[in-house]
């Protein structure tokens, strides 16, 4: 029944190790995001995928790497974590990109990343 | 680049209204959004309004929008301690990438 999954719900790990957040949808959507939202709240897109093409890439680290197997999935592996990567990672979904009416954004609920 | 803004906190008393308030900057927003976030959970998506609008009402909420201003408002009438949480507003703007600008958040606090 879940519309926008995010596996794991925690994820704590050690500085330096890779760790992959898994997202998926069962909405039928043409395009999936990433957000970061950081210890004061602050919401920023980081990815977004419409058909499995990356259409945002917002001065994310290179060390971030998103996979979209196909539509309903969004994956993202992270490389080298840092301790400044410590934050709530959320996936979403919409029927496009917009604008045109259906671009409305469904969150998932959310990874929480603490590196040490 | 777009920026969107809110006021931080707002208290208010178990039954009275809420009045959030957002301002944007960018001219050719399409949609507007709120989102509500519990303590630990995600983000859920509350109501939004489209640009050529000026007001829309769902049951408690109302959603005033005053583009000529660039100023969105999300009043929450009758408001109960199970509306206590973050709240933010998102614009859409007008390009076809589905990139969000989010606000900071407004923390509700409702006191019974």
């Amino acid at each position: 029944d879940t519309a926008v999954s995010q596996t794991p719900k925690y994820l704590v790990t050690q500085m330096g190790n890779d760790k992959s957040i898994k997202c998926e949808q069962n909405l039928g959507h043409d395009t999936m995001y990433w957000y970061k939202q950081d210890s004061k709240k602050f919401l920023k897109i980081m990815f977004s995928y419409n058909n499995k093409e990356l259409i945002i890439n917002e001065t994310v680290p290179n060390r971030f790497s998103p996979k979209s197997p196909d539509k309903a999935h969004l994956n993202l592996h992270i490389n080298s974590l840092e301790l400044g990567d410590s934050a709530v990672y959320f996936c979403a979904s919409s029927h496009t990109s917009g604008p045109s009416g259906k671009e409305t954004q469904y969150f998932g609920p959310g990874t929480r990343l603490l590196v040490l | 680049g777009e920026d969107v803004e809110q006021s931080l906190f707002l208290s208010v008393r178990e039954g009275d209204s809420s009045v959030i308030n957002c301002t944007y900057t960018d001219s050719s927003s399409t949609y507007l959004y709120w989102y509500k976030q519990e303590p630990g959970a995600g983000l859920q998506l509350l109501t939004y309004i489209f640009s050529n609008m000026d007001m829309k009402q769902d049951q408690r909420l109302t959603v005033l929008l005053n583009k000529k201003d660039k100023h969105l408002s999300l009043r929450i009438a009758d408001t109960q301690t199970g509306d206590s949480a973050i709240y933010f507003c998102a614009d859409h703007g007008s390009s076809n990438t589905g990139k969000l600008i989010f606000g900071q958040g407004t923390t509700l606090q409702v006191k019974p």
